[in-house]
C-alpha cells in the first residue's frame, strides 16, 4: 500500500506570493493532519481534516488555510507569504474509527519544504 | 504545549542498547505515551505506545514507571540507522475526537560506530 505522498517536494516562492500543498493519504485513511517544522518553533500543528470538514485548528494566522476533498485528499493555501514561513509542511494520514475517532497511529508524509525569499 | 520533557541529545554507541528517557509528570489517566522518531528531513515514525504496561514491539520497549510520570524508550540494538530525533508525546488514545500530536523538541540520539 503507497505511503502518504505529498507534492511538491520542495517550492521556492517570494514574500507576497501565495503557495498551495498537496497531501494525498494512506488509501482508506480519512483524517488528514497538516504540521509545519521549523528549526526555531519545532513541529506545530496547523489544522485536521475528516470528511471534508475542519475539526481541529492550530494557533496560526489566517493566511494559512487547507481544506479536504471528498477523496480524502487534502490541500493546505498560504497567503501572502512571509520570511519566517519557510519550513518543512508535514502532512498526516490516519484511518479513523466510526464516527471519526482517533487512531492509534499516525502516518506522515515526507513533506514539503517551502524557502521564501 | 507539550506536556513532556527530554534531554536534548544522547550518544549511543552501535549495537549497545539506547535508553531514552521522557518525563510527563501531568499525565492524565487516561492519555497514553507515544513514541516517533523523525530521521533527518523525513516525516515523523510512529514507533510504540502504552498506559500503563510496558509494552514491546518489533522497533523498540517500552518502560512506564508506576506512577506513570516517567518512562524510557529502549532500543535493544542500535544501529546507525537509528540516529534520529525521538519525540515523546502523551495524548488521548484511540477513540478521541482529534489526532493532534503535541510535539516537544525531541531528543537528538546520535549512534556512534
Amino acid at each position: 500500500k503507497a505511503g502518504v505522498t505529498q507534492t511538491p517536494r520542495y517550492l521556492i516562492k517570494t514574500r507576497g506570493q501565495q503557495v498551495t500543498l498537496s497531501c494525498s493519504p494512506i488509501s482508506g485513511h480519512r483524517s488528514v493532519s497538516w504540521y509545519q517544522q521549523t528549526p526555531g518553533q519545532g513541529l506545530q500543528f496547523l489544522f485536521e481534516y475528516f470528511s471534508e470538514t475542519q475539526r481541529n485548528k492550530g494557533n496560526f494566522p489566517g493566511r494559512f488555510s487547507g481544506r479536504q476533498f471528498s477523496n480524502s485528499r487534502s490541500e493546505m493555501n498560504v497567503s501572502t507569504l512571509e520570511l519566517g514561513d519557510s519550513a518543512l509542511y508535514l502532512c498526516a494520514s490516519s484511518f479513523t474509527l466510526a464516527g471519526g475517532l482517533s487512531t492509534d497511529t499516525q502516518y506522515f508524509g515526507p513533506g514539503t519544504r517551502l524557502t521564501v525569499l | 504545549d507539550a506536556k513532556t520533557t527530554q534531554p536534548p541529545s544522547m550518544d549511543c554507541a552501535e549495537g549497545r542498547a539506547a535508553n531514552l528517557p521522557c518525563n510527563h509528570s501531568t499525565i492524565s489517566g487516561n492519555e497514553y505515551v507515544y513514541w516517533y522518531r523523525q530521521i533527518h528531513s523525513q516525516g515523523p515514525q510512529y514507533i510504540i505506545h502504552g498506559l500503563k504496561n510496558n509494552e514491546t514491539n518489533e522497533m523498540a520497549s517500552l518502560i512506564i514507571t508506576e506512577d506513570r510520570k516517567s518512562s524510557t524508550l529502549i532500543l535493544p540494538h542500535a544501529t546507525l540507522r537509528d540516529t534520529a530525533v525521538y519525540y515523546c508525546i502523551v495524548r488521548v488514545p484511540r477513540g478521541g475526537a482529534t489526532n493532534k500530536l503535541i510535539f516537544g523538541t525531541g531528543t537528538l540520539l546520535a549512534v556512534q560506530p
